[in-house]
């Protein structure tokens, strides 16, 4: 059973480019979490989606920034215009159905965005 | 705003010692979870404590949990080199619900 995958693992773009995320669950797990880290900081919530529906974005950034977790295929991270500070790691997490007490995310490796 | 704080900031103990790291928050939680980083690399998930439990085992980790003090500790017996990493504390408000991290914790152990 594969881990969370993410591609790609690293990234560049220019100013005003825009960058695309993608990530895969893990088997059977239907919930996904994006979340950025800046350096030398804590991870930072930005979505959580299921299948074909967002859930809590309230993390995201309201300009630039777009997620989806279509029926078929990887979430995607969207970013357009990128701009410097956009520069970060970007994590997705999957987690299994709901359950009353919780269940772990298991966090995939990362997509370092670097912004010139 | 931050919901977990660790603390110490960073904890620099020798090969074989114990290192005791703790995190407090500051609203109701569902769960909390405890996370590795290697430096450049993803999270790995160590345990989840409920609310409803005190304290859990896992190997060579012991998590404990304070719901009145809203306190949590994460502790590491007989310490190795291996276990140098970054470590966060990460709390959920409900059952599936995104998790609020602190800014973590630096391990160092000295060979």
């Amino acid at each position: 059973n594969a881990g969370v995958m993410q591609n790609p693992r690293h990234l560049v773009r220019r100013r005003g480019q825009e960058a695309r995320l993608r990530c895969s669950p893990m088997k059977g797990h239907s919930h996904v979490y994006w979340y950025r880290q800046l350096p030398e900081e804590g991870l930072k919530f930005m979505v959580y989606l299921q299948k074909e529906n967002i859930i809590d974005e309230s993390g995201m950034p309201k300009e630039r920034f777009s997620a989806e977790f279509p029926k078929e295929g990887p979430s995607i991270l969207r970013i357009q215009q990128v701009v410097r500070g956009d520069s970060a790691a970007y994590f997705c997490a999957s987690s299994p159905p709901v359950g009353l007490w919780g269940y772990e995310q298991f966090f995939g490796p990362g997509t370092r965005l670097t912004v010139l | 705003s931050q919901q977990g704080e660790e603390d110490p900031q960073a904890l620099s103990i020798q090969e074989g010692e114990n290192a005791t790291m703790n995190c407090s928050y500051k609203t109701s939680i569902n769960n909390l979870q405890w996370y590795r980083q290697n430096s450049g690399r993803g999270l790995v998930h160590l345990i989840l404590i409920r609310s409803n439990e005190r304290e859990k085992h896992s190997g060579r980790l012991r998590v404990t949990l304070d719901t009145s003090k809203k306190s949590s500790s994460l502790l590491i017996t007989a310490s190795r080199a291996a276990d140098t990493a970054s470590y966060f504390c990460a709390t959920a408000s409900g059952a599936n619900s995104k998790l609020t991290f602190g800014k973590g914790i630096t391990l160092s152990v000295r060979p």
